[in-house]
């Protein structure tokens, strides 16, 4: 199985401030056609996760432009660029490129 | 909108059977293929299960691979886990996601608790 590895696995920011989640994966995460199916999740307190990012780099309708998604391969990462109250949750990366689809260990974002 | 909604979780034995469904609206169900994700209480995400649109291909997790039948009835725009010979490690919420290698959109999951 292809394992997903995350750092940090918490993460406490100030409002304000910027912050950067880390995820590599255990062998490359380009698919046949040529994509790579890397998403990122956020699931905050009590609720169903949700994605933000599609295909490494891709925001979903409706996620604020303050989260980004970059990286190539094995190695990817989610940034924050100011962090406001409502990103309080978990971060999950998954790979959906090789099956079982596999997802990161998660990690937890709080304000300090 | 896109909207998904899990059913049939709750307390069961273990060895004992229960069967989740997952009734889909606001979009062409039977374009699309469909998963079943699973979180243990304080625990992370865990894929399941995966069917094709067309109900041809399927693929599930060593964890429960023998146990559980993932399956969908396209004419009723529902997806279905039937999950047999529970053990206590199945535990968890269970979300319907559609879409497998990309799962955009997650229902509100239903909690699955195996214990005697």
């Amino acid at each position: 199985d292809v394992v997903m590895t995350q750092s940090p696995l918490s993460l406490p920011v100030t409002l304000g401030q910027p912050a950067s989640i880390s995820c590599r994966s255990s062998q490359s995460l380009v698919y046949s056609d040529g994509n790579t199916c890397l998403n990122w999740f956020q699931q905050r307190p009590g609720q169903s996760p949700r994605r933000l990012i599609y295909k490494v780099s891709n925001r979903d309708s409706g996620v604020p432009d303050r989260f980004s998604g970059s990286g190539s391969g094995t190695d990817f990462t989610l940034r924050i660029s100011r962090v406001e109250a409502e990103d309080v949750g978990v971060y999950y990366c998954m790979q959906g490129t090789y099956w079982p689809h596999t997802f990161g260990q998660g990690t937890k974002l709080e304000i300090k | 909108e896109v909207q998904l909604v899990e059913s049939g979780g709750g307390l069961v034995q273990p060895g004992g059977s229960l069967r989740l469904s997952c009734a889909a609206s606001g979009f062409t169900f039977s374009s699309y293929a469909m998963s079943w994700v699973r979180q243990a209480p304080g625990k992370g995400l865990e894929c399941v299960s995966v069917i094709s649109g067309s109900d041809d291909s399927t693929n599930y997790a060593d964890s429960v691979k023998g146990r559980f039948t993932i399956s969908r009835d396209n004419s009723r725009d529902t997806l279905y886990l039937q999950m047999n010979s529970l053990r206590a490690e199945d535990t968890a919420v269970y979300y319907c996601a559609r879409g497998t290698r990309l799962p955009g959109y997650w229902g509100q999951g239903t909690l699955v608790t195996v214990s005697s």
